[in-house]
């Protein structure tokens, strides 16, 4: 089983639409998880940190569920400028360096 | 000013050409990253570097060089490519390397190897 997987899509939605994503991690002893989006021909910026709670902000909601080890991305409404790659990031507690990215998950908002 | 800058932006070079890629970070961080960036791939981390020494190299073939000099200034030198090296190359930075801090990237080095 790969460290972080996730469907790498494409989604194809239309605007206005609820589309969510799940990330799957295989290291049980992994503390932290990202949501980093990456526009087409652009470098990867952070969206959101994952919270054991869950968190919101504004139309996008990130989740976790430790025991099934993957956490999940939700977009309401989406707009054309949600059109991206979103990355999933583990930080798996191993290592100098424990932070593990996955594929990317492809968006695509149709007007 | 962007927090991470890098240059060149687009590179073309042949297997037997020597170049270089430099990465400048203004966010006063202290650990800076090269990171490779495939088609279908995830992100491949490179080298990372601490407070200046180098804590992760990652089986990276030696025709790949970093270098930092100092804490703002990270370089990847490049040697005897081959074309299956083209590909994006992204610098990082954040504050401390044990996962916890924000990544911020510079916009990425596209190499092209013939």
């Amino acid at each position: 089983r790969k460290e972080v997987e996730q469907d790498p899509g494409p989604f194809n939605v239309p605007e206005g639409a609820t589309v969510a994503f799940n990330c799957t991690y295989s290291n049980s002893a992994s503390q932290s998880f990202f949501w980093y989006r990456q526009d087409c021909r652009k470098e990867p910026k952070l969206l959101m940190s994952v919270y054991s709670s869950g968190n919101e902000d504004g139309r996008f909601t990130a989740q976790l569920n430790r025991a099934s080890q993957y956490i999940s991305l939700l977009i309401r409404d989406s707009k054309l400028s949600d059109s991206a790659t979103y990355l999933c990031v583990v930080n798996t507690m191993a290592g100098n360096t424990p932070l593990v990215f996955g594929k990317g998950t492809r968006l695509s908002v149709i007007a | 000013e962007t927090g991470v800058t890098q240059t060149p932006r687009h590179l073309v070079m042949g297997m037997t050409n020597k170049k270089s890629l430099k990465c400048e970070q203004h966010l006063g961080h202290n650990a800076m990253y090269w990171y490779k960036q495939s088609a279908k791939k995830p992100l491949e981390l490179m080298f990372v570097y601490s407070l200046e020494e180098r804590v992760e190299n990652n089986s990276v073939p030696s025709r790949f060089s970093p270098e930092c000099p100092n804490s703002s200034h990270l370089f990847l030198h490049l040697h005897t490519l081959q074309p299956e090296d083209s590909a994006l190359y992204l610098c990082a930075s954040s504050q401390g390397t044990r996962g916890h801090g924000e990544l911020f990237f510079g916009e990425g080095s596209r190499l092209t190897v013939l």
